[in-house]
């Protein structure tokens, strides 16, 4: 079936430096890659998505690249702070637009120490 | 501010009772779904709903059933628990009128089977 795999499991960074995880994902009609972050005993919320038809998006120090050809996006964090860390989940759609569900990665635990 | 709930914010059961999991939205969203998560799995999808009349099987629903009572509620039910569903579980809508793309997660219901 389809699958998301997801890299790093676990990620260590010093607070200022960069965090880049990545996804790969199997279905070659996915058209919607969505990030969530999941901070300790919360509960997962949207940070930024990417659409197919667009190679990179970006918001402030997080961006989202995606390559349609390799079948794989990433999530870049720039300029790390304590708040960034928590566990961050990559998901990729399947299904026909309108009845689309999602596809989860197995998620990374981001730890940004000061 | 509109929201998702869930009941029983945790729930400790004995191996083969039947455990009911509910959810509520606020949103207006129609469409509705239940994932479990588990450590190192990530978010994996039980059921979902693109409507009242409408229910769909997920990657995971064996030993698992749903019912969507209205648009605004949708249940998990366990009907008879064992040890390895011991985990976290999320309810989460869409809202087909805004792409039914983003998924809006609930606060999550801990159940631990013994």
């Amino acid at each position: 079936g389809e699958n998301v795999e997801q890299h790093p499991s676990t990620l260590s960074v010093q607070e200022g430096d960069s965090a880049v995880i990545k996804c790969t994902y199997s279905d070659s009609a996915s058209n919607y890659f969505p990030w969530y972050k999941q901070e300790l005993g919360k509960r997962p919320q949207l940070i930024i998505d990417i659409r197919s038809n667009v190679g990179e998006k970006k918001d402030q120090r997080i961006a989202v690249t995606l390559n349609k050809t390799a079948k794989h996006f990433s999530l870049h964090i720039t300029e790390t702070q304590p708040e960034d860390s928590a566990v961050y989940f990559c998901a990729a759609s399947i299904g026909n637009t309108g009845f689309q569900k999602l596809v989860f990665g197995t998620g990374t635990r981001l730890l940004v120490s000061p | 501010d509109a929201d998702v709930t869930q009941t029983p914010r945790n729930r400790i059961t004995k191996t083969g009772k039947r455990i009911m999991l509910e959810c509520s939205q606020t949103k207006g969203h129609d469409r509705m779904y239940w994932y479990r998560q588990d450590p190192g799995l990530g978010l994996r999808l039980i059921y979902y709903s693109f409507d009242v009349k409408d229910i769909n099987k997920g990657e995971i629903s064996d030993g698992y059933s749903v019912s969507r009572q209205a648009q605004a509620k949708f249940s998990l039910s366990l009907e008879s628990a064992i040890p390895n569903q011991t985990a976290l579980y999320f309810c989460a809508t869409s809202d087909l009128r805004a792409g039914g793309r983003e998924q809006f997660f609930g606060p999550g219901t801990r159940l631990t089977v013994l």
